[in-house]
């Protein structure tokens, strides 16, 4: 199965800040099958990307996608408070369906 | 609005089955995607159990595949996980998802239900 490494497992900024999160793939994953989740505390998770760069439904766009192979990242260009949480990749290029362990955004 | 609702006990005894049903509202399952189940062990990631479609097909991860089986119930709308021999390593808030095939991304989950697994 992939394995999925998230960089870094915590991030401090500021609102207003540019996050930038990484998620490196042990192989390359296929088409670009790649999603990112925003998870906050006692809630499921959130459907932010999918194929790399798509935004999911409703989602605002200071989040933005890119990547292909095994390198991705999740930017998010102007932080607001509601986006500090943990943020999860998850590949589905290939079975089974793998997450990253997670980057936590946190408050400087 | 699609929304799911997970149900279930909050504990179990090691050994015994872990059984969750997944009620589906504002959408039919029989008119498409599929359903997931996804576990998130306290203080951890996340972790794909398996997907079922309609009642055609199913899909587990191969790490749980021996122990886990799920169904759909198209008369209630809902589809349900059962988890075999359960061990404290199974304890975990369990979600169910809809998702576009069965390892895919999954765009509306439930809230999650806590298991404990303990004597």
């Amino acid at each position: 199965e992939i394995v999925l490494t998230q960089s870094p497992g915590t991030l401090s900024l500021s609102p207003g800040d540019r996050a930038t999160l990484s998620c490196w793939a042990s192989q390359t994953v296929r088409s670009g099958y790649l999603a990112w989740y925003q998870q906050k505390p006692g809630q499921a998770p959130r459907l932010l990307i999918y194929g790399a760069s798509k935004r999911a439904t409703d989602i605002p766009d200071r989040f933005s996608g890119s990547g292909s192979g095994t390198d991705f990242t999740l930017t998010i260009s102007r932080l607001q408070p509601e986006d500090f949480a943990v943020y999860y990749c998850q590949q589905y290029g290939s079975s089974p369906g793998t997450f990253g362990q997670g980057t936590r955004l946190e408050i400087k | 609005q699609v929304q799911l609702q997970e149900s279930g006990p909050g504990l179990v005894r090691p050994s015994e089955t872990l059984s969750l049903t997944c009620n589906v509202s504002g959408y039919s399952i029989n008119d498409g995607y599929y359903w997931a189940w996804i576990r998130q062990p306290p203080g951890m990631g996340l972790e794909w159990i398996g997907s079922v479609y309609q009642s055609r097909g199913t899909q587990y991860n191969p790490s749980l595949k021996s122990r886990v089986t799920m169904s759909v119930d198209t008369s209630k709308n809902q589809f349900s996980m059962s988890l075999y021999s359960v061990t404290a390593a199974d304890s975990a808030v369990y979600y169910c998802a809809r998702t576009f095939y069965y390892y895919y991304h999954m765009d509306v989950w439930g809230k999650g239900t806590t298991v404990s697994v303990s004597s």
